[in-house]
């Protein structure tokens, strides 16, 4: 079992729909990520937070708000999307930002109709 | 184009055989090194890291393999058993160029009885 969890497991939105996904560690990590990964190919960096505040925003479109209320919780807040917005959502931490492991959590699966 | 890239889309090996992923960086300054198995349905779960001031480092049944000369990393697996496959992922960061780890294309390894 991971030790970061991630809700829902899987997420099916229209394109109208505001919807949140959650990510939460215990593990006192300083750095959270969030990564968007497509079937078939590798994770692809979205958002990184350190110590709560963001560090690195990748040119995500705004219809992607990250938030980071507490150093075990991130959140991944999604409005209008597309379909190709479609993919597994994965998040991460490590105990800092740099050259750390990061532990993922098994992502939460979303499809735009 | 990526920065790490793997050579053999899919690897097929005996139970019980050793099996080496191969993985090439393009940038010599990249720093930390990382090797992620992922499951069908699973995140990512990091397996061994290396820096770049190391050639190599074991762990339980995998080594890993770094040739900073031709840029080259790979993970060895010994004795390689069913629960063995999966897709592996190469990542690099490069702590110089923002701390953002890159992820190779992948490599599926299929385990025979």
């Amino acid at each position: 079992d991971t030790e970061v969890t991630q809700t829902p497991k899987h997420l099916v939105m229209g394109m109208t729909n505001k919807k949140s996904l959650k990510c939460e560690q215990h593990m006192g990590h300083r750095a959270m990520y969030w990564y968007k990964q497509k079937a078939k190919k590798p994770p692809e960096l979205m958002f990184v937070y350190s110590y709560e505040k963001l560090s690195i925003n990748e040119s995500v479109p705004s219809r992607f708000s990250p938030e980071c209320p507490n150093s075990s919780l991130l959140n991944l807040h999604l409005h209008a999307l597309q379909p190709e917005d479609s993919a597994l959502y994965l998040c991460a931490s490590s105990q800092d930002w740099g050259n750390q492991p990061q532990h993922f959590g098994d992502g939460t699966r979303l499809s735009i109709l | 184009g990526e920065s790490v890239g793997l050579h053999l889309p899919t690897l097929s090996v005996q139970e019980g055989d050793n099996s080496i992923i191969n993985c090439a960086y393009s940038n010599s300054a990249s720093d930390y090194f990382i090797w992620y198995k992922q499951e069908s349905g699973k995140g990512p779960q990091f397996i061994i890291d290396i820096r770049s001031n190391m050639d190599k480092r074991q762990g339980q049944r995998v080594t890993v393999l770094l040739n900073k000369t031709v840029k080259h990393l790979s993970l060895q697996i010994a004795a390689t058993q069913p629960g063995d496959s999966a897709v592996y992922f190469c990542a690099e960061n490069m702590r110089a160029a923002g701390n953002k780890l890159t992820f190779g294309g992948g490599t599926r390894v299929l385990v025979k009885p």
